[in-house]
């Protein structure tokens, strides 16, 4: 395994259009989590998975964001009518459940995204 | 709300010598933990080292330490022996005890190590 893998890696899009980003974690992690990260800022929540329940999402996530984890393996995150604001870098990462949050998560690459 | 405040935007450190960086939280919750995390240029983030709220001694990595100040709500990292690598955003994050919540952070601290 070797570890959270994101793709793409870089999204450049259209203002409008709309985009999916993919997250694969690590195999033996139950918890995926979302995050997006503005320039200078430290990563922003935007939701968690447990296997494929989406148990928390933040107001960060408008009715225009969508996640799914349908198998309870890799995550998708949809946004819909992409608007200047959402350019960020999407970081996901990937956690054992059970574990009280003590082992952290560990981070993907992220997809750094631009609306033009 | 829990927050997770940097103090320290920007830090320089000459390398082989020591740098503290500044964290401080605000939260109700008793059973917690803390991170700093590292992330160089290419932009993946990289857990550095965590503190249990329950355990009175500080964690230590390697060169990596930190001074966890509970009471004060205070988790310090300091870096000993700098090294050109340590140049990166360092994010102080906490996260609830228990099977619940997520990771949130601070706004971060920028390192340089001159040479």
């Amino acid at each position: 395994d070797t570890g959270v893998s994101q793709d793409p890696r870089h999204k450049i899009t259209k203002r409008g259009q709309n985009v999916t980003f993919r997250c694969d974690p690590i195999s033996e992690h139950n918890r995926l989590y979302w995050y997006r990260q503005t320039l200078g800022q430290g990563p922003e929540f935007l939701t968690y998975f447990q296997n494929e329940a989406q148990l928390e999402k933040s107001r960060l996530l408008s009715d225009r964001f969508s996640a799914e984890r349908p198998k309870g393996s890799f995550s998708t995150l949809e946004i819909q009518r992409t608007e200047q604001g959402d350019s960020a870098m999407y970081l996901c990462a990937s956690s054992p459940s059970g574990t009280g949050g003590m082992d952290g998560y560990t981070f993907g690459s992220g997809t750094r995204l631009t609306v033009v | 709300a829990q927050t997770v405040t940097q103090s320290q935007p920007e830090m320089s450190v000459q390398e082989a010598e020591t740098v503290t960086l500044s964290c401080t939280y605000d939260t109700s919750e008793s059973d917690y933990y803390l991170f700093w995390y590292k992330q160089p240029p290419s932009r993946q983030m990289i857990l550095v080292i965590r503190q249990e709220a329950y355990k009175q001694q500080n964690a230590t990595e390697n060169r990596f330490s930190v001074n966890f100040q509970k009471a004060a709500k205070s988790f310090s990292l300091k870096i000993s022996d700098s090294q050109l690598g340590d140049a990166a955003m360092y994010f102080c994050a906490w996260v609830r005890g228990g099977s619940q919540g997520n990771l949130i952070f601070g706004k971060g601290t920028k390192l340089s190590v001159k040479p």
